[in-house]
């Protein structure tokens, strides 16, 4: 099974951390962890990805358990613009039986 | 910055129609991805192609076919269009396998 989980909602108050989270307990050791976000009426955006190690870049932080199980996109201080969908997906280098989008989680950021 | 070009933004097409939805990317990208959205279902993977002249099943290839004649472009063809089809479509490409996704704005599809 290729799909990840994710909670289908979560809130933040402005300037505060948002710590979403992803499940992917089948996660095999080739599968990159990548996260993606949509803003309305617009394509998906790529934020990070990462295949072992905590990765950072000028958009977020990823947060990647030791056993691969799960991670956890890091915004240090949500925004306004920061309020979309959120994604976690897999991405296997050996094949795309997965590339699996789901629902993601719903970001309200409340000022 | 890459691109991702889809031709058209919104689009209107009778049951029964061939549609054609064509995806441009401007970097060279070796892989290609159609989508479709849905409220509810998220985003589903149609069909894929990772070279030229090669393509592969999605989780939802049915009434879809694709043809990738040139390496930049990646065209996803409605044979015969229902009103089950209609949906947001979304075109992406990625450098290889392993690297970030690029997506179109979308097209979106009222099929009547």
């Amino acid at each position: 099974d290729a799909k990840t989980t994710q909670p289908n909602s979560m809130e933040s108050n402005e300037e505060e951390p948002v710590h979403l989270p992803c499940n992917h307990s089948t996660i095999s050791g080739t599968d990159y962890i990548h996260w993606y976000r949509q803003l309305p009426s617009q394509g998906p955006e790529y934020v990070i990805h990462g295949l072992t190690s905590n990765v950072n870049n000028r958009m977020a932080s990823l947060a990647i358990a030791e056993d691969r199980k799960s991670s956890t996109l890091i915004l240090h201080r949500a925004t306004l613009r920061d309020a979309a969908v959120y994604y976690c997906i897999r991405i296997d280098q050996t094949g795309a039986n997965n590339l699996f989008f789901g629902t993601g989680t719903r970001l309200t950021v409340i000022p | 910055d890459v691109k991702v070009t889809q031709s058209s933004r919104y689009l209107v097409k009778r049951t029964g129609e061939k549609v054609f939805l064509e995806c441009v990317q401007d970097m060279d990208h070796e892989n290609m991805f159609w989508y479709r959205q849905d409220p509810g279902l998220g985003l589903r993977l149609i069909y894929f192609s990772y070279d030229v002249k090669m393509k592969e099943k999605g989780d939802i290839p049915e009434g879809y076919s694709v043809s990738r004649e040139k390496k930049e472009r990646f065209s996803l063809i409605l044979e015969s269009a229902s009103t089950n089809q209609t949906s947001m479509y979304l075109c992406a490409s990625s450098f290889i396998r392993t690297s970030p996704l690029h997506f179109g704005n979308g097209t979106r599809l009222t099929v009547t």
